[in-house]
């Protein structure tokens, strides 16, 4: 069946770079998502990427995609306090539409 | 702000009542789509709409149902609740099949 799978925590200092990795298991799902949920909050969409791409970057964000290994990570340049979150991957069931996602990956800044 | 509004924010009730979310997608957007976040489950679809009709069904209980009215607005509906249905649950709303949107989630609580 279906498995997004991403480790469970990351810490870094606040200026360096994050990187965070999410393997899945659907090798048809055309989009794969990155989302945001800060505590008490709802999930704010990151940015997504579609199969046929390797990589994808919109500003501090950059999303590399392994096709052949169903790896796919989302780097935060210049990272801030303000990054501190957790950021879920997602992959989109094509014959359903739905979201899979992943646990989740907290992410702590520290000053 | 994604667009897509939900209420109420915050649900306190007892086991064996009924409740009911409400969900306004975004403007334009025919799609809605109901998701359950829990401690042990993480993030799960439960059923998806698409202009009135239902598209796709998760892990949803058959306690719970969910329907769309004809101005696009969702009802989610939880019946004789029990202290594992506490969870927040979020909807979300597309133009079709493409991104997703999330509002900011109903927090609900059984005591």
């Amino acid at each position: 069946g279906e498995d997004v799978e991403q480790s469970l925590f990351l810490s870094v200092r606040e200026g360096d770079s994050s990187v965070i990795n999410c393997t899945y298991t659907d090798s048809s799902s055309t989009y794969l998502y990155w989302y945001k949920q800060e505590p008490g909050a709802g999930l704010q969409l990151l940015t997504y990427i579609f199969s046929n791409m390797d990589m994808k970057q919109d500003q501090r964000l950059t999303v590399l995609l392994n096709k052949k290994d169903k790896h796919l990570s989302l780097r935060i340049a210049d990272t801030q306090t303000g990054d501190s979150a957790i950021y879920f991957c997602a992959e989109r069931e094509d014959s359903s539409y739905k979201l899979i996602f992943g646990s989740g990956t907290r992410l702590l800044v520290r000053p | 702000d994604s667009g897509v509004t939900q209420t109420p924010k915050h649900l306190i009730t007892a086991t064996g009542q009924r409740v009911t979310l409400r969900c306004s997608p975004r403007s334009g957007d025919l799609s809605v789509y109901w998701y359950q976040q829990s401690l042990d489950q993480g993030l799960q679809f439960l059923i998806q709409y698409y202009n009135g009709e239902e598209r796709a069904k998760g892990n949803i209980l058959e306690r719970f149902s969910a329907q769309q009215f004809p101005d696009l607005h969702s009802e989610l509906n939880l019946s004789s609740l029990e202290l594992g249905d506490s969870a927040l649950y979020f909807c979300a709303s597309s133009a079709g099949s493409d991104t997703q949107y999330f509002g900011p989630g109903t927090r609900l609580t059984v005591l």
